[in-house]
């Protein structure tokens, strides 16, 4: 166990719709990172936050959307949702900065039917 | 974009024998690191190597860092089925993030 928490595991949803992916960081860690894992692009970073401020951004496209809260979970909008946008989302935290560990949740697989 | 490139991508062998993958850049970059991801986990860290010609070791695992810090491999001794999953290095490019760059992955099937 990461102590990572993704959820949901997995989210079916139709073409158009908008969908929300919550992750609950490692207890102390102040950075979360989204991450997009598909099977012809691999794993793509799209964006990180820090401390509850935007830190870094990947290419993430305009109808996606993250934020980080207070209390240092982060969400990440995903909307008008096209069949290409399946994947396995990741989300992972660490206590930031360069070569520190990243840890990985379980992931979010997201159909788009 | 400064790439990784990882070969090979599929690798199928038996229990016991021996492999190697690589990491490949035409960048330096100041470390890297090597990641396992299992079916249906988040990948997860293996070993960070930070200077060039380091050779680090874990349990059947060995990593080494090239000496001009461009290129990676990882070297599995007597393979163990238990050792199948994707095998990823990745590089932080940034000095004030800690943003991932990951290669493609090598997918290992270790037969028993």
């Amino acid at each position: 166990d990461s102590g990572v928490t993704q959820t949901p595991k997995h989210l079916i949803t139709a073409t158009g719709q908008r969908v929300t992916l919550r992750c609950s960081p490692r207890s102390g860690d102040l950075s979360v990172y989204w991450y997009q894992q598909s099977l012809d692009q691999g794993l793509q970073f799209l964006i990180q936050y820090y401390n509850g401020e935007e830190r870094a951004k990947g290419n993430i496209l305009e109808r996606f959307s993250a934020q980080q809260f207070p209390d240092l979970h982060s969400e990440l909008n995903l909307s008008s949702l096209e069949l290409g946008d399946s994947a396995l989302y990741f989300c992972a935290s660490s206590v930031g900065g360069l070569n520190t560990e990243a840890f990985f949740g379980q992931g979010t697989r997201l159909t788009v039917v | 974009t400064q790439l990784l490139e990882q070969s090979p991508q599929f690798l199928s062998i038996q229990e016991g024998e021996n492999l190697t993958v690589y990491c490949n850049s035409s960048s330096v970059f100041s470390s890297l690191q090597w990641y396992r991801q299992e079916p249906g986990e988040g990948p997860v860290l293996l070993v960070t190597v930070v200077t060039g010609g380091e050779v680090k070791k874990l349990k059947r695992l060995t990593f080494q860092f090239g000496d001009a810090r461009k290129d990676s491999s990882l070297h599995i001794t007597a393979a163990q089925p238990g050792d199948t999953g994707l095998y990823l290095c990745a590089r932080a490019p940034g000095s004030n993030t800690g943003k991932l760059i990951f290669g493609q992955g090598t997918t290992l099937q270790v037969k028993p």
